[in-house]
């Protein structure tokens, strides 16, 4: 059964900081690796998908990269704001449903 | 505007009583999804579609049912089966797997 683990749990660093968010899983089959953003009490927004075949994939400030041989995903985000403060939730998907991570939680001090 | 909309947004339910949980899509996604989302436990399978009048058990569905009659619509009933249905619902779709997955906005039932 795939297992999905983020590292760390949660985060607080000061405006402008560059930093990483780190996701693993034990099943290297995926087909796809996908990263959300959930602020409290709301649903999910998608901000990357990683195709198996892909190795990374940027908007704006956050990249993404895969390597599915070690099972790793890191998620970088450039010069943090305020705004970027939330839970970060890691997902892969297998042959038909997505498995979870339980998310980093993310604050950024002005 | 496209995209999933969960209602209600707050739902409160005694015990021994039976709720429904809609979800409706506009997105023509083919595949829909109920998760359910307790603190520190994460996001949690309780039932999937990939197509219309067919449906399969996630990691939690006992003490939830579900029916998928239309392509937009994916409700979910959590019965008085379930022993612990206080948690934060939410709804997913794809246009089919392995495709990017978008989410409503949740509803977070709360039993009284």
């Amino acid at each position: 059964k795939q297992e999905v683990t983020q590292i760390p749990a949660a985060l607080s660093v000061p405006e402008g900081e560059n930093l990483v968010l780190n996701c693993s899983f034990t099943d290297s089959a995926i087909y796809n690796l996908q990263w959300f953003r959930q602020d409290p009490g709301k649903g999910l927004t998608s901000l990357l998908l990683i195709q198996s075949s892909q190795r990374e994939q940027t908007s704006g400030r956050l990249n993404a990269s895969l390597d599915k041989s070690s099972g790793r995903s890191t998620l970088y985000i450039a010069a943090s704001q305020p705004g970027d403060s939330a839970t970060y939730l890691c997902a892969v998907e297998g042959r038909s449903t997505l498995t979870f991570g339980k998310g980093t939680m993310l604050l950024v001090s002005p | 505007d496209g995209g999933i909309t969960q209602s209600p947004k707050y739902l409160f339910r005694k015990e021994g009583q039976n709720v429904t949980l809609s979800c409706e899509q506009n997105l023509n996604h083919d595949a829909m999804y109920w998760y359910r989302q307790d603190p520190g436990q994460g996001l949690r399978l309780i039932y999937y579609s990939q197509i219309v009048n067919d449906f399969q058990k996630g990691d939690i569905a006992e003490g939830y049912s579900v029916s998928r009659e239309k392509k937009e619509s994916f409700p979910l009933t959590v019965t008085s089966a379930q022993k612990n249905p206080t948690a934060f619902y939410l709804c997913a779709s794809s246009m089919s797997g392995q495709i990017e997955a978008f989410f409503g906005q949740g509803t977070r039932l709360t039993v009284v």
